[in-house]
């Protein structure tokens, strides 16, 4: 399975800014996920990233708030914009496994927006 | 649209004891299901999958799950519980396409007593 590790592992922020997320892979990858994980709840896709494309989101979630980036096939970003308290979560990317019907997961991202 | 169900947000057993988890899905095609697990402030971890095949799916650190297709149901095993089994455990599905999008459970914390 690919490596994935992301950046920063955790981030204490205050409502109004933004914040930027790192996901690297250890390899190239075709499409990367980002999903939300709020306190105490399951996880929820937010949008769908593949490299040369923009982005592709899921009911809920909107580009302005989101925005997504992916520059190459090992890269990509996710950006929380105008945060408010309401947006801490755990955020955490994925790509897809060799045997391309299984994703797996990097570390995530403990964002807390006071 | 796909769901998920997972019975029981927290399950206690001892240690030496059987687990199991419970996880229901539902989809209108011949799903891909799978069981992820998440350990304190970490991300999550494939336990295991079923894509087809073999209903009998074995996967990590002792772990299995059998696909039932008539029971909707995709349960989660393992013959004697360790104190390290001790996380929240999700199950997941997608619609085997080759965009998949994976429906998360709402989760099972697994707690085990000495």
């Amino acid at each position: 399975s690919a490596v994935i590790s992301q950046k920063p592992s955790r981030d204490i922020c205050q409502r109004g800014t933004s914040l930027t997320i790192q996901c690297q892979v250890d390899s190239q990858v075709t499409m990367m996920f980002w999903y939300r994980q709020q306190p105490g709840q399951s996880l929820t896709l937010i949008a769908t990233a593949n490299q040369g494309s923009e982005a592709t989101y899921e009911s809920g979630f909107v580009i302005d708030k989101f925005p997504i980036s992916r520059p190459n096939l090992t890269f990509s970003t996710l950006t929380v914009s105008n945060m408010s308290p309401e947006d801490s979560s755990i955020y955490l990317c994925s790509t897809m496994g060799l045997a391309g019907n299984e994703q797996y997961f990097g570390p995530g991202t403990r964002l807390t927006v006071t | 649209a796909q769901s998920v169900t997972q019975l029981g947000s927290h399950v206690s057993v001892s240690e030496g004891a059987l687990v199991l988890l419970r996880c229901n899905y539902s989809s209108s095609v011949p799903p891909y299901l799978f069981w992820y697990v998440q350990y304190p402030n970490q991300g999550l971890q494939l336990l295991l999958k079923y894509t087809t095949g073999a209903t009998l799916v074995k996967g990590i650190n002792g772990f299995e799950a059998e696909f039932k297709k008539s029971e909707t149901s995709f349960h989660l095993t393992k013959p004697s519980a360790h104190m390290s089994d001790a996380a929240e455990y999700f199950c997941a599905v997608s619609d085997g396409t080759g965009f998949q999008k994976l429906v998360f459970g709402t989760g099972t914390r697994l707690l085990v007593s000495p």
